[in-house]
């Protein structure tokens, strides 16, 4: 099946700081979502983007498809934004349904 | 974006004893919804897909028997752990499949079994 890689596993910032967050995957995709998984638990929806560049506000992210890989950035970092970040993905030819996920990045944002 | 509910929030039961999971996706009609597992620092893996009016599809190493899920209505579908053992123990997460893609994720269930 599909492989998906997430770099770094634990990112410790300051508040204010900027990061960029970056998920491999070994296949082709038709879906990539990018997920914040707060302290309960509870999986937030980031972005669908299997290609091209969104937006939300301090967040960012960008898929260059051919080159399998996402980027995820967040801008002056809020202690809010702590937490764990998931990309998942999901490969046409892959078999499964559901989505793959990575290990996940492991944010903490220090006041 | 779709909102998906879970109950129980919190289960802690014998060993031995079966539990029951329900998913709803409270604002549209899902024919499929999926079941993840996800361990203390780890992952989420996918357990299986549910489709309403047939049967589950299981990945690979999960069992069937001892994971039931049924898919009864377009709302609602539900996991069942048999005979639950302490290695049961996780936090049991679904969601649905919206407009197209997009997957949206319940608020997780979290089972102790003692």
């Amino acid at each position: 099946g599909i492989q998906v890689e997430q770099s770094p596993p634990d990112l410790i910032l300051q508040e204010g700081a900027n990061s960029t967050l970056r998920c491999n995957f070994s296949d082709s995709v038709n879906n990539l979502q990018w997920f914040h998984q707060n302290p309960w638990g509870q999986l937030i929806n980031l972005f669908y983007i299997p290609s091209g560049t969104k937006q939300n506000g301090r967040l960012s992210a960008t898929t260059v498809a051919t080159e399998r890989y996402s980027l995820l950035y967040i801008s002056s970092s809020q202690t809010t934004d702590s937490g764990v970040y998931f990309c998942a993905v999901r490969s046409p030819g892959g078999g499964a349904d559901g989505l793959t996920f990575g290990k996940g990045t492991h944010l903490i944002i220090q006041p | 974006g779709a909102v998906v509910s879970q109950h129980p929030s919190w289960v802690i039961c014998k060993s031995g004893t079966s539990v029951k999971i329900e998913c709803r996706s409270l604002d549209f009609q899902a024919t499929t919804m999926f079941w993840y597992r996800q361990f203390p620092k780890q992952s989420l893996m996918l357990m299986a897909t549910s489709n309403e009016g047939s049967k589950a599809t299981y990945e690979q190493g999960v069992e069937k028997d001892k994971f039931l899920i049924n898919h009864a209505s377009l709302t609602l579908s539900t996991l069942t752990v048999t005979s639950a053992h302490p290695e049961d123990s996780s936090f049991y997460i679904c969601s649905t499949r919206f407009a197209g893609e997009t997957q949206y994720f319940g608020p997780g269930t979290r089972l102790l079994v003692l």
